[in-house]
């Protein structure tokens, strides 16, 4: 089976603070860590993506780390602002079939 | 340029009509995704076209959906005889590439279908 885990379901964190949401896969044959951010009645934005071959990527205040032994990647959010509140979704692809396989999403909301 | 369009945004259906949402994908993207999003969850993927090709249709829940992208470019999502479970959001992406090298799937705003 497919799967990816993700947690917390929900998260509240103070402006300012680390936002960390969590993710776990299954299948080793996923090449591909995207993560999204959505807010309600849009579609799903790509806010960053990693490759297994690195351990952490970052752009801006977004980082992905990256475990391949332990099969998990997480998401930070640095100096979270209130314009972050939104839900987002890990998920993951390998390169023979592209269809993203995603997370039950977390529903980050930052406190002013 | 443009994003992902999606038509209609709303969709309401009585059970047992057939309805069709159409998906306009970003100029020059080969491959094309349709995904569909129930309230509060993930989105599942349904099937996938690299141009006019249908290569995976793993994902469609009945013989009721049925999806085409006849010139490789626009691409339609029917679904006959409507159910109330098929009330959702349906999302569409698409892919400069089907390739190893360009991943990055954009997204569409969806169209909210409620079957009443």
């Amino acid at each position: 089976q497919q799967q990816v885990k993700q947690s917390p379901q929900s998260l509240i964190v103070q402006k300012g603070g680390i936002s960390i949401i969590n993710c776990a896969y299954e299948n080793t044959a996923f090449d591909y860590f995207p993560w999204y951010q959505q807010f309600p009645g849009k579609g799903p934005a790509l806010l960053i993506a990693i490759r297994p071959d690195v351990s952490e990527k970052k752009e801006g205040r977004f980082t992905i780390s990256f475990n391949k032994s332990a099969k998990q990647f997480s998401l930070h959010i640095m100096d979270s602002q209130p314009g972050d509140s939104a839900t987002y979704f890990c998920a993951a692809s390998n390169s023979n079939t592209g269809k993203l396989i995603f997370g039950q999403g977390t529903t980050l909301q930052v406190k002013p | 340029g443009a994003g992902v369009s999606q038509s209609p945004r709303y969709k309401v259906a009585k059970r047992g009509q057939d309805v069709a949402l159409r998906c306009d994908p970003i100029s020059g993207h080969v491959s094309l995704f349709w995904y569909q999003q129930a309230l509060g969850q993930g989105p599942e993927f349904l099937t996938y076209f690299q141009n006019e090709a249908q290569l995976d249709k793993s994902g469609l829940p009945s013989d009721r959906f049925f999806a085409e992208r006849p010139e490789g470019s626009v691409s339609t999502l029917k679904i006959q005889r409507t159910q109330q479970e098929d009330s959702a959001v349906y999302l569409c992406a698409s892919s400069l590439s089907g390739h190893s090298s360009s991943y990055e799937q954009y997204f569409g705003p969806g169209t909210r279908l409620t079957v009443t």
